[in-house]
């Protein structure tokens, strides 16, 4: 079965630090997509990342870049220069078979001035 | 940019009672999706559709039905609203774009049933 794992409930960086949100993932299929949204409190999932499984490169969008390490099965979520506008809820999901999306359970990143 | 708009923000409605919540997107995507999410669960698909008048289970379906008579709207109803449906739904919608299928998210709807 397909799952996605991430173990960090709770993560703090500084202002203008860099962090990383861990996620692996279990699957046998060997074309799926992998995605990180961002929860603000207000409740909107907004999408920040995606990696296909043939992707050759790491994903880009301008502070994000996601770590994929396919024989590790990790899709880390690396955030560049963090702002305070960062603090939210963060989720890993993975895409398989047609339309299927799962998720994971979600770190909650805390920026500090 | 994508836009998905959820009709209300915040709900209250009482047991029994027949609620729709209604999702609206700007971008022609084939693809709509209803989730609900829930502390310690993360979210959970309940029903999804890949065009009009087509309707698909997800993993939790019980106690839900969908309708869309257009491309654009994606309704969600509760039948018979119970305590146990007080929970975050999201809508979200997406277009096959190559190899990439990318899900666009709603603000959200907090639905308290009392």
């Amino acid at each position: 079965a397909q799952k996605i794992t991430q173990t960090q409930p709770g993560m703090f960086v500084q202002e203008k630090e860099a962090v990383t949100l861990d996620c692996t993932y279990d699957t046998s299929d060997p074309s799926y997509g992998l995605f990180w949204y961002k929860q603000p409190s207000s409740g909107e999932m907004i999408f920040l990342i995606y990696q296909g499984s043939y992707d050759q490169q790491n994903a880009t969008e301008g502070r994000y870049s996601l770590n994929f390490q396919k024989a590790r099965k990790s899709a880390n979520l690396v955030i560049s220069a963090s702002q305070l506008g960062d603090s939210a809820m963060y989720f890993c999901a993975m895409m398989w078979g047609f339309q299927k999306l799962v998720f994971g359970t979600g770190t909650r990143l805390l920026v500090s001035p | 940019d994508v836009k998905v708009t959820q009709s209300s923000r915040y709900l209250v409605k009482r047991t029994g009672e027949k609620v729709f919540l209604e999702c609206v997107q700007d971008m022609d995507h084939e693809n709509m999706f209803w989730y609900r999410q829930d502390p310690g669960l993360g979210l959970r698909l309940i029903y999804f559709s890949y065009d009009v008048k087509m309707k698909e289970k997800g993993d939790i379906p019980e106690g839900y039905s969908v309708s869309r008579e257009k491309k654009e709207r994606f309704s969600l109803i509760l039948e018979s609203a119970s305590t146990n449906q007080t929970s975050m739904y999201l809508c979200a919608s997406s277009r096959v774009d190559g190899t990439k299928n990318i899900q666009y998210f709603g603000a959200g709807t907090r639905l308290s049933v009392l």
